[in-house]
């Protein structure tokens, strides 16, 4: 247990569907961030926010929308996705600024059909 | 091209052998971090090394950061099943604050 935790841990969905991933930390972080890991690939950030406002967007397709209620909660709605967007989604939580201390839930495995 | 790339990709050894893996870039970094991601879990945190020569010990795990701080090793003594894992380093490039991880080497030690 590293006090993030993931839902749903496993999703299959159609290219047509609309889904949501939610992250929830019961660290005390101000920082959280969605990561994409696909085979064979380094981890790749997708967006980060750091009290509850998004301070980076790497070029993500407009297909992931993320939300940040509050500092304690994640989440990454999911529209019109491609196959090619299966993967395992990872949430992490840090201290406000501090990348180097990261702490990851388990993931959700993304399969898109 | 990666920012930071990790040598081995895999490595398969029997319990009880020592291993070295790697971490190297071009680049100089604030600081490096190494993780163990176990197969269905999230990388956990294993350890953070910021000074240039820096060597860190975790039981029988062996960190150190490279003098220029653009690299760093991984040692392992006597390695058991239990080590399995992708191990990942990670880091902030020196003065660009953008953080990169490597690509991972998947380590599986056979009983």
């Amino acid at each position: 247990e590293t006090g993030v935790t993931q839902t749903p841990r496993h999703l299959v969905m159609g290219m047509t569907n609309k889904k949501s991933l939610k992250c929830e930390q019961h660290l005390g972080h101000n920082a959280m961030y969605w990561y994409k890991q696909s085979a064979k690939k380094p981890l790749e950030l997708m967006f980060v926010y750091n009290f509850k406002e998004q301070t980076e967007n790497n070029s993500v397709p407009s297909r992931f929308s993320p939300e940040c209620p509050n500092s304690s909660h994640l989440f990454l709605h999911l529209h019109t996705l491609q196959p090619e967007d299966s993967a395992l989604y990872l949430c992490a939580s840090s201290p406000s600024n501090q990348r180097e201390t990261q702490y990851f839930g388990p993931g959700t495995r993304l399969l898109v059909l | 091209t990666q920012l930071l790339e990790q040598s081995p990709q895999f490595l398969s050894i029997q319990e009880g052998e020592n291993l070295t893996v790697y971490c190297n870039s071009s680049s100089v970094f604030s600081s490096l971090q190494w993780y163990r991601q176990e197969p269905g879990e999230g990388p956990v945190l294993l350890v953070t090394v910021v000074t240039g020569g820096e060597v860190k010990k975790l039981k029988r795990l062996t960190f150190q950061f490279g003098d220029a701080r653009k690299d760093s090793s991984l040692h392992i003594t006597a390695a058991q099943p239990g080590d399995t894992g992708l191990y990942l380093c990670a880091g902030e490039e020196y003065n660009f604050n953008k953080f990169y991880f490597g690509s991972g080497t998947k380590l599986n030690v056979k009983p």
